[in-house]
């Protein structure tokens, strides 16, 4: 079966300090991956997807970079961390178009809740 | 363009119905979906419907899709304190190579005996 970590769990980092936060994805191939941000009390903003190794796309402008070095490895990066930047961020991955799978759905991680003070 | 709005807060008492509502924008959707969010966690896939269906059920969950309107509903029987979440409706539309998920703010459910 597939499963998707996320680690850390928590973290809290002084502004201005560098952020890497890690997802890997286990028991597929070829997965779609997601980088999102839930504000407190707000919504899912989606960060960053990619399609394949290498192949990242921004949604919004900001702070963050991703990369996805290995085909079920995806990171969240910032080389200067803004107190804007603290909040809940999710992982997820989904079957790419045209995989196996009957509704191409996201399978999320447990989140890391970045606390930037 | 690609909206999906939600009520923020529901209250019921246990042992009574939920009914969540959710509006979307896009009517070239492929799959509409419900995720439960617990305290301090992830998001977890509770159900979906396909666009061109009217209604799923699964067990106490009911959905119900009226696509000349764009609105979907979630309706929980029988509602228990630990169905006391945060629900997202989502929509996914086929886009640049993936099926891109819009999610909608959330609705706080507070179940209460």
């Amino acid at each position: 079966s597939q499963t998707i970590h996320q680690w850390p769990a928590t973290l809290v980092q002084p502004v201005g300090s560098p952020l890497s936060l890690e997802c890997t994805v286990e028991g597929t191939s070829n997965p779609n991956l997601y980088w999102y941000r839930q504000a407190a009390g707000r919504g899912l903003q989606l960060l960053f997807y990619s399609v394949g190794i290498g192949q990242i796309s921004s949604e919004v402008p900001q702070n963050l970079s991703a990369s996805r070095p290995q085909d079920r490895q995806f990171i969240l990066s910032s080389k200067k961390l803004l107190l804007s930047d603290s909040g809940f961020y999710l992982c997820a991955w989904s079957v790419g178009l045209g995989g196996t799978g009957d509704n191409y759905g996201y399978t999320f991680g447990s989140g890391t809740r970045l606390t930037v003070v | 363009g690609e909206d999906v709005e939600q009520s923020l807060f529901l209250s019921v008492r246990e042992g009574d119905s939920s009914v969540i509502n959710c509006t979307y924008t896009d009517s070239s959707s492929t799959y509409l979906y419900w995720y439960k969010q617990e305290p301090g966690a992830g998001l977890q896939l509770l159900t979906y419907i396909f666009s061109n269906m009217d209604m799923k059920q699964d067990q106490r969950l009911t959905v119900l899709l009226n696509k000349k309107d764009k609105h979907l509903s979630l309706r929980i029987a029988d509602t228990q304190t630990g169905d006391s979440a945060i629900y997202f409706c989502a929509e996914g539309i086929l886009s640049g190579g993936y099926n891109k998920l819009i999610f909608g703010a959330g609705t706080r459910l507070a179940v209460h005996p």
